[in-house]
């Protein structure tokens, strides 16, 4: 399976933006880029997934580098209840599986 | 919520004794994950179902085993329990495997399986 990278946190101030990074360099052609979080206490969340486009939705925004060796997902406004560790995860398409593969992702502390 | 429920949400039990996580997906999903999750493990993926057939394994001890029924609902079987099994156990669905649109896949609140 093809592995990402992210750093183990990150903090972030209320109602400022926040960049979480995510480095691929091994990407596959076929390969979804998928963020998930995880609020304490709860399962897992999806947020966005891409492809090659960079994709924004109500959560989130996610930008793609154009050799998508890397990505970066981006929250607007941090809320207190953004606080928590984020995944990011390749996923192959073309496969039969489709099961997600968890790394250690990035706990996001937001400051009030 | 995410439309996948799970049972019990706590269960407590004994080392040695075998405990059942049930697992009802989504409406009209027909894939069924299950995954662990211990504070020193992370999530780790355990197995899949697709459409009441094996798809995937993961790291699954031999004391564990699942099945899907025809109804698509789960249950994760875990056996000879150990203090080190003590974990939350997700379950998760999907309409498909993964297509070419990128299904997504929802998770439960998990089981807090406590062995002691």
């Amino acid at each position: 399976d093809a592995k990402t990278t992210q750093p183990n946190s990150m903090e972030s101030n209320e109602e400022e933006p926040v960049h979480l990074p995510c480095n691929h360099s091994t990407i596959s052609g076929t390969d979804y880029i998928h963020w998930y979080r995880q609020l304490p206490s709860q399962g897992p969340e999806y947020v966005i997934h891409g492809l090659t486009s960079n994709v924004n939705n109500r959560m989130a925004s996610l930008a793609i580098a154009e050799d998508r060796k890397s990505s970066t997902l981006i929250l607007h406004r941090a809320t207190l209840r953004d606080a928590a560790v984020y995944y990011c995860i390749l996923r192959d398409y073309g496969g039969s599986q489709g099961n997600l593969i968890f790394g250690k992702g990035t706990k996001l502390s937001v400051k009030p | 919520d995410s439309g996948v429920t799970q049972t019990p949400k706590h269960l407590i039990t004994a080392t040695g004794q075998r405990v059942t996580l049930r697992c009802s997906p989504r409406s009209g999903d027909l894939s069924v994950y299950w995954y662990q999750q211990s504070l020193d493990q992370g999530l780790q993926f355990l197995i899949q179902y697709y459409n009441g057939e094996e798809r995937a394994k993961g790291n699954i001890l031999e004391r564990f085993s699942a099945q899907q029924f025809p109804d698509l609902h789960s249950e994760l079987n875990l056996s000879s329990l150990e203090l080190g099994d003590s974990a939350l156990y997700f379950c998760a669905s999907s309409v498909d495997v993964v297509s070419s649109s990128g299904n997504t896949i929802y998770f439960g609140e998990g089981s807090w399986l406590t062995v002691v």
